[in-house]
C-alpha cells in the first residue's frame, strides 16, 4: 500500500514564477491537509480539503496561494508569483477521516525561490 | 487558539541513557494528542495517538503518557537509530487539523 506521494521532491523557482505542488493521498483516504515547515520552525497548517471541497483554509495566505482536490487526480497546492519568503518544505498529509485516523504524511516538496 | 510547547528543544543522550520529552498543550476540547517522529529530509512518521488523561501507549523503546495539561514521551535505553526530531500535535474538538509543537531534536550517541 503506497504511502502519501508528493512531487516534485525539490522545486526551484525564480521570484515571480508559479509553483505547483502535487499530492496523491494514500489509497482509500479522502481527506487531505497541507502544512508548511520553514527552516528551524514547526509545521504550520495551511488548508484542509476533501474531494472537491475546501473544508478549512484558515492557515492559507489570502493572496497568491490556492489549493484544490478534484474528483479525479491529485491535490494541488498552487503558489503564484513566488517570493523568497515562500521558500520552505511543503508537506501533504492524508487520512480516511474519523476519530481513529491520524494524519499520514508524505516526504514533502522543498521549494527554493531564487 | 490551540497551542503546543515542547521541551527541551534539543537533547543529547548516550546509548542506553533513558529520558523523557515533554509536550505541554492548551486546546479547546481535546480530541487527540499525537506523537510523530521526523528524520532529516523526510515527512513526519506517526507513532501514537492518546485520547484521554491517564492513557498510555508503548512501542518498542517508546512510551507515551497523557495528563490533562501535558504528555510525556519516555525513551528507555535508547539506541543511535532513535535519533530524530519528535513532534507532538493536538487535535481539538473545533476541527480536524493538527496543531504541532516545534519538536525536540534527539541525538543518541553510541
Amino acid at each position: 500500500n503506497a504511502g502519501v506521494m508528493q512531487n516534485p521532491r525539490h522545486l526551484v523557482r525564480r521570484r515571480g514564477q508559479e509553483a505547483r505542488l502535487r499530492c496523491s493521498p494514500m489509497k482509500g483516504h479522502s481527506h487531505v491537509y497541507w502544512y508548511r515547515q520553514l527552516p528551524e520552525e514547526g509545521l504550520k497548517f495551511m488548508v484542509y480539503l476533501q474531494k472537491e471541497n475546501i473544508i478549512d483554509e484558515s492557515g492559507m495566505p489570502k493572496e497568491r496561494f490556492s489549493a484544490e482536490f478534484p474528483k479525479e487526480g491529485p491535490s494541488i497546492l498552487r503558489i503564484q508569483q513566488v517570493v523568497r519568503g515562500d521558500s520552505a518544505a511543503y508537506f501533504c498529509a492524508s487520512s480516511p477521516g474519523g476519530k481513529d485516523s491520524p494524519l499520514h504524511f508524505g516526504n514533502g516538496t522543498r521549494l527554493t525561490v531564487t | 487558539e490551540d497551542q503546543v510547547t515542547q521541551s527541551p528543544e534539543a537533547l543529547r543522550l548516550q546509548e542506553g541513557e533513558s529520558s523523557s520529552l515533554n509536550c505541554s498543550y492548551t486546546v479547546s476540547g481535546l480530541r487527540g494528542l499525537f506523537w510523530y517522529r521526523q528524520d532529516p529530509g523526510k515527512g513526519p512518521e506517526f507513532l501514537f495517538t492518546l485520547y484521554s488523561a491517564g492513557e498510555e501507549k508503548e512501542k518498542e523503546r517508546l512510551k507515551a503518557t497523557l495528563t490533562k495539561k501535558e504528555s510525556f514521551l519516555h525513551i528507555t535505553a535508547p539506541k543511535p537509530e532513535d535519533s530524530a526530531t519528535y513532534l507532538c500535535a493536538v487535535q481539538g474538538t473545533s476541527g480536524s487539523r493538527l496543531t504541532f509543537g516545534e519538536g525536540t531534536q534527539l541525538t543518541v550517541n553510541p
